[in-house]
């Protein structure tokens, strides 16, 4: 079975930073692109990144270019998200997926809170 | 990016309606196109691939169709499980990109 689970989210201050996890499971994670895609409140879904099977090709929304770091370690079958400068605006529901067909295997998503 | 033009962004309807929501994509995408339902607290499911494609699982109640840049996804008889939001996704170019969305309400 398939399987994607984020954690990591939290309360952070603005201009803090966070990581994070997406641990996947249930499937061969070295053969695939993973992405991290976020939604704010009350608002639609917006890629954030993506980053190819080796690590070599990674993309990033301008909305979070300089500021958030993709990565992943296939020996560990997981993703992370690095966030740094973080605003209020960044305070939304990060989901972790596979990039396959489009995405089609989601996380339930990990709620982050950027405020004073 | 491919734009993807998605309406209505909301609908009001009953259980045993018969409901529509439409996706434009700003330019020829392939039939790479994919509808997800998408409930509070919950992952995104995937529901249709490939224009009319349905995941295992997926009732045939839910069904798509449309070519190049225009595309449909049908609630054939609502169902009180199917209010939720619904997004279009096109998968021919990086990024995928998302519709804006339709939030299907209990009238």
């Amino acid at each position: 079975q398939e399987q994607v689970v984020e954690s990591g989210g939290g309360l952070v201050k603005p201009g803090g930073s966070l990581r994070l996890s997406c641990a996947a499971s249930g499937f061969t994670f070295t053969a695939y692109y993973m992405g991290w895609i976020r939604q704010a409140p009350g608002k639609g879904l917006e890629w954030l990144s993506y980053i190819s099977s080796s690590g070599n090709t990674i993309y990033y929304a301008d909305s979070v270019k300089g500021r958030f770091t993709i990565s992943r370690d296939n020996t560990e079958n997981s993703l992370y998200l690095h966030m740094n400068s973080l605003r209020a605006e960044d305070t939304a529901v990060y989901y972790c997926a596979r990039v396959s067909r489009g995405t089609d295997y989601w996380g339930q998503g990990t709620l982050v809170t950027v405020s004073s | 990016d491919i734009q993807l033009t998605q309406s209505p962004s909301s609908l009001s309807a009953s259980v045993g309606d018969r409901v529509t929501i439409t996706c434009q994509a700003s330019q020829d995408i392939s039939n790479r196109l994919n509808w997800f339902q998408h409930k509070p607290g919950k992952a995104p499911k995937l529901l249709i691939y490939d224009v009319s494609h349905l995941e295992t699982g997926v009732p045939s109640r839910f069904s798509g169709s449309g070519s190049g840049t225009d595309f449909t996804f049908t609630i054939s008889s609502l169902q009180t499980e199917d209010f939720a939001t619904y997004y279009c996704q096109q998968y021919d170019f990086l990024p995928y990109t998302f519709g804006q969305g339709t939030k299907l309400e209990i009238k």
